[in-house]
């Protein structure tokens, strides 16, 4: 089956920092989602980006469908961004979402 | 818009007994509705797929006759853990994605999980 790798497992920073997030899959794609798992367990969706680059306010994410990799920017962090964030992607001819290995984040102030 | 709504948040039961756990679209129509579930400190692990009207199909390793799932309507979805032990409790977590039409046809949208004890 499809692998689903992130990278760095876990990251810590402090306020205001940048950081970068990698997302790499090993079969081509039809969905790629972005989430970040808050401390209470809930998913809030960050960005549906198959494929292309957008941006949200501090965040923003690129998608590299042909070299199969997604990366999500998080700029000038703050302490509310701490949490588990992952990458999740559905195959062709599929419904399913298949979830990355997540990074947790912890931001300090 | 899209959200995605789950009874109860927390609950906690004695082994042997049944639990059920609803996952409710409240602002949209779900033909498809997934349920997940996540251990501590661990990704997220899809257990079925619902599909309103029709029978769900699950994951390989998933036991049908334990969780069972009936998706009655277009904004209904409900899993039940029937004879629960103590190796069921765990995050139970479900999506629901929007119809085709919506432009983001594969996009799913979380509920706010439901964390099962079982004592």
């Amino acid at each position: 089956g499809i692998q689903v790798e992130q990278s760095p497992p876990d990251l810590i920073l402090q306020e205001g920092a940048n950081s970068t997030l990698r997302c790499n899959f090993s079969d081509s794609v039809n969905n790629l989602q972005w989430f970040h798992q808050n401390p209470w367990g809930q998913l809030i969706n960050l960005f549906y980006i198959p494929s292309g680059t957008k941006q949200n306010g501090r965040l923003s994410a690129t998608t590299v469908a042909t070299e199969r990799y997604s990366l999500l920017y998080i700029s000038s962090s703050q302490t509310t961004d701490s949490g588990v964030y992952f990458c999740a992607v559905g195959l062709h001819n599929t419904d399913k979402l298949i979830f990355g290995t997540g990074t947790r984040l912890q931001v300090f102030p | 818009g899209a959200v995605v709504s789950q009874h109860p948040s927390r609950v906690i039961c004695k082994s042997g007994t049944s639990v059920k756990i609803e996952c409710r679209s409240l602002d949209f129509q779900a033909t498809t509705m997934f349920w997940y579930r996540q251990f501590p400190k661990k990704s997220l692990m899809l257990m079925a797929t619902s599909n309103e009207g029709s029978k769900a199909t699950y994951e390989q390793g998933v036991e049908k006759d334990k969780f069972l799932i009936n998706h009655a309507s277009l904004t209904l979805s409900t899993l039940t853990v029937t004879s629960a032990h103590p190796e069921d409790s765990s995050f139970y977590i479900c999506s629901a994605r929007d119809t085709p039409t919506s432009g983001r046809p594969y996009e799913q949208y979380f509920g706010p999980g439901t964390r099962l004890t079982v004592t």
